[in-house]
């Protein structure tokens, strides 16, 4: 069965330090895979995509996530975080199919120190 | 461009009572998919529809029914509600793409 996994819950870094959010998934062809962020009470906001092609893809935001088919991974960077990053990040999988549903992971909740 | 909209933001219900949230899709978009996030989980996939049909559901019980209209709006109904059924419910919206765009939610709280 697919599964994504974000192996770290809560995340803290100092404001401008770098950050690399951590998901691996489990599926059995080339996946979708998409990167959201949500503020707390909102709704999910895409930062990035990868389909295909080249394996370093960049977002909104500043964003930027390499897609790692040997490590099964796809981990979120930002070489600078700002104060109005602290959100709660999510990676999922897109089923390719009939129905493009979603596999969420359980989230990685970012704080940003001053 | 309109963003996915829904509605109401907030509701508070008891258990056993039945409740019908709405989520207007996203300018051209023909796909709706609804997703229920329990407090401190990420968003569990409940069902999908496309030009009016039930395209694909997560395992969610019967109680879980939706409906989409002409319009391409949607509806999600559940009854008998569950203390378990409080969540933040998400709205989604497609077209012809894997990428689905939400919108800011409908906070569910079962009394």
């Amino acid at each position: 069965a697919q599964s994504v996994t974000q192996p770290d819950i809560h995340i803290t870094v100092s404001e401008g330090a770098s950050l690399e959010l951590r998901c691996n998934y489990s599926y059995g062809a080339t996946p979708y895979l998409f990167w959201y962020v949500q503020s707390p009470g909102q709704g999910l906001q895409l930062l990035l995509k990868y389909f295909s092609g080249d394996t370093l893809v960049q977002g909104i935001k500043g964003f930027e996530a390499e897609f790692k088919r040997s490590q099964s991974s796809f981990n979120l960077r930002k070489p600078s975080v700002h104060w109005s990053d602290a959100a709660e990040y999510f990676c999922a999988v897109g089923e390719s199919g009939a129905t493009n549903k979603l596999i969420f992971g359980t989230g990685t909740l970012l704080a940003v120190q001053p | 461009e309109t963003g996915v909209t829904q509605s109401p933001t907030h509701l508070i219900k008891t258990r056993g009572q039945q409740v019908t949230l709405r989520c207007s899709s996203q300018s051209g978009h023909n796909t709706v998919s609804w997703y229920q996030q329990a407090l401190g989980q990420g968003p569990q996939f409940i069902f999908q529809y496309y030009r009016e049909e039930e395209n694909g559901r997560g395992n969610f019980p019967p109680r879980f029914s939706g409906l989409q209209f002409p319009n391409y709006s949607s509806e999600l109904n559940v009854n008998a509600l569950e203390l378990d059924d409080s969540a933040l419910y998400l709205c989604a919206s497609s077209s012809g793409s894997p990428v689905q765009y939400f919108g800011p939610g409908t906070r569910l709280t079962v009394t």
